[in-house]
C-alpha cells in the first residue's frame, strides 16, 4: 500500500514531441505529489509538485495532472528538448511520513 | 531553496574499511535525510538525521552499519561501516527547510558516489 508506481521505465520521444510519464498509488492518505528530475552524477532536482486539491498544475512546459479518483498522477513535458534528457521519478507522501519514490523513467530525447 | 554540498562527491574503498560522507547546508533546516540510491535504481530511505539524538532507521537499515549524526541545523555525517561491494551506491543527503510548513517539500545534494572493491 506503501507503493508508488511509476510507467514506463523507458521512454523515448522525438524533440518537439510530448512525454508522459504514469504513476499510480494506493495509499489514499497521500496528498503529496512531486516529481524530481535527475541526470546524471547528479542528485535528484525538485522539478514541480502538487497536492491534491488541484487537477493539474502547469509550470512552463511542466505539467503535472492528478486524478484523485483513480488514484493516479502524471506528467507531461511539452516540446520536450534534448536537454529534458534525464531520469524522472515521481513520489508521494502524507504530512506526517517520507517520501515513497516511483521506480524512476528514463527520459531520451532525440533530436 | 537551501544549497546543499556533500563531501566527498566520489570515493573508491576497500573492503572492509569505513567511510563517512559529510553532508553541509547553508541555511537552518528541519529534517535531513540520509538515502541510497543503488547504480540504475529508484532512492531508498536510510534514515532521519535527528539534530542532538539517534537518528531514526527504516527497515533493513542499522545503526552499527550506518551510523549518523547531526550535531546542529546544518551539519550532518553518515559513516558506511565495514564495507562491502553491495554498499557501492550513490548516497545522498536531503533536507526540508524550516520556511516549508510541511515536511515533504525535500531537496537533495549532489551525492556522494561509492565504489568499494
Amino acid at each position: 500500500q506503501q507503493q508508488v508506481k511509476q510507467s514506463p521505465q523507458s521512454l523515448i520521444v522525438q524533440k518537439g514531441g510530448i512525454s508522459i510519464i504514469n504513476c499510480a498509488y494506493e495509499n489514499t492518505a497521500f496528498d503529496y505529489f512531486p516529481w524530481y528530475q535527475q541526470f546524471p552524477g547528479k542528485g535528484p532536482a525538485l522539478l514541480i509538485a502538487i497536492r491534491p486539491d488541484v487537477s493539474e498544475k502547469k509550470e512552463g512546459r511542466f505539467t503535472i495532472s492528478f486524478n484523485k479518483s483513480a488514484k493516479q498522477f502524471s506528467l507531461h513535458i511539452m516540446d520536450s528538448q534534448p536537454g529534458d534528457s534525464a531520469t524522472y521519478f515521481c513520489a508521494a507522501s502524507t504530512a506526517q511520513g517520507n517520501l515513497i519514490f516511483g521506480k524512476g523513467t528514463k527520459l531520451s530525447v532525440k533530436p | 531553496s537551501a544549497v546543499i554540498s556533500q563531501k566527498p562527491s566520489r570515493d573508491i574503498c576497500q573492503r572492509g574499511t569505513s567511510l563517512t560522507i559529510q553532508c553541509q547546508v547553508d541555511s537552518q533546516v528541519t529534517m535531513m535525510f540520509w538515502y541510497r540510491q543503488q547504480p540504475g535504481q529508484s532512492l531508498t530511505l536510510i534514515a532521519t538525521a535527528n539534530q542532538g539524538s539517534e537518528a531514526t532507521y527504516e527497515s533493513g537499515f542499522v545503526i552499527d552499519k550506518f551510523p549518523i549524526s547531526r550535531p546542529n541545523l546544518t551539519f550532518s555525517t553518515l559513516t558506511v561501516s565495514n564495507m562491502s561491494p553491495e554498499d557501492s551506491s550513490i548516497y545522498l543527503c536531503s533536507v526540508t527547510e524550516v520556511r516549508t510548513s510541511r515536511g515533504d517539500t525535500q531537496y537533495f545534494g549532489p551525492g556522494t558516489r561509492l565504489t568499494v572493491l
